[in-house]
């Protein structure tokens, strides 16, 4: 069984550039959960997919948006990044069911100077 | 939409000491409760989960945590730690009918020999 990946393990762009990262979800999980950590403090929920759909957003603008995949693959895409959005995108997955376990990849760290 | 407040950004121990960390929660719907753990430059692991039943939950690293709704807390905590516990504990919660979490800012425990 091949537990979460997320790729790329570092990225540098710079402000107004686009970025795509991208996560791979455990074998038998549907559901993906995307969160962004700053530098000390917990992951900030940004949003969830269910089977293709996005199940549910945190307070994230429009900028930060989403794929799943029929694989439940998912991307997580950020337009015109601000300097702020540097940070640790730490990508969950699970079966989606209330309550069940959310296992994390080991996150992508992105710069943005 | 639920909270999570961690008490203590840092809890420094000696080793073998006993230890607790704080957490509290706020939630206007009924909630589970997690605690996860992060070793330095990984991504989270699950320690222990409340979903219903015994209020008090154990991991198999000898941590355990009790949930007391009446004070909305859900503290975590070990009779004997050692130098390997070392690292960033996280408490999250997510209501009932989904499987979106929201964690606290977490608390850097830091075992000293």
């Amino acid at each position: 069984e091949t537990g979460v990946t997320q790729s790329p393990t570092h990225l540098i762009k710079t402000r107004g550039q686009q970025v795509t990262l991208r996560c791979s979800s455990q074998s038998g999980h549907n559901t993906v959960s995307w969160y962004q950590q700053a530098l000390g403090q917990g992951p900030q929920f940004i949003f969830q997919y269910y089977r293709e759909e996005e199940n549910g957003r945190g307070n994230f603008p429009p900028r930060f948006s989403g794929l799943q995949f029929p694989n439940y693959s998912s991307e997580l895409n950020v337009n015109a990044l601000e300097l702020d959005d540097s940070a640790l995108y730490l990508c969950a997955s699970s079966t989606g069911l209330p309550g069940d376990t959310q296992y994390f990849g080991p996150g992508t760290r992105l710069t943005v100077l | 939409a639920q909270s999570v407040t961690q008490l203590d950004s840092q809890v420094p121990v000696f080793e073998e000491a006993p230890v607790e960390l704080r957490c509290n929660y706020s939630s206007s719907v009924s909630v589970y409760l997690f605690w996860y753990v992060q070793y330095p430059n990984q991504g989270l692991q699950l320690l222990l989960k409340y979903l219903s039943g015994s209020t008090l939950v154990e991991s198999i690293n000898g941590f355990e945590a009790e949930f007391n709704k009446s004070q909305t807390s859900f503290h975590l905590r070990k009779p004997s730690v050692h130098i390997s516990d070392t690292a960033e504990y996280f408490c999250a919660v997510s209501d009932v009918n989904n499987n979106d979490m929201r964690f606290g800012a977490g608390t850097r425990l830091t075992v000293k020999p």
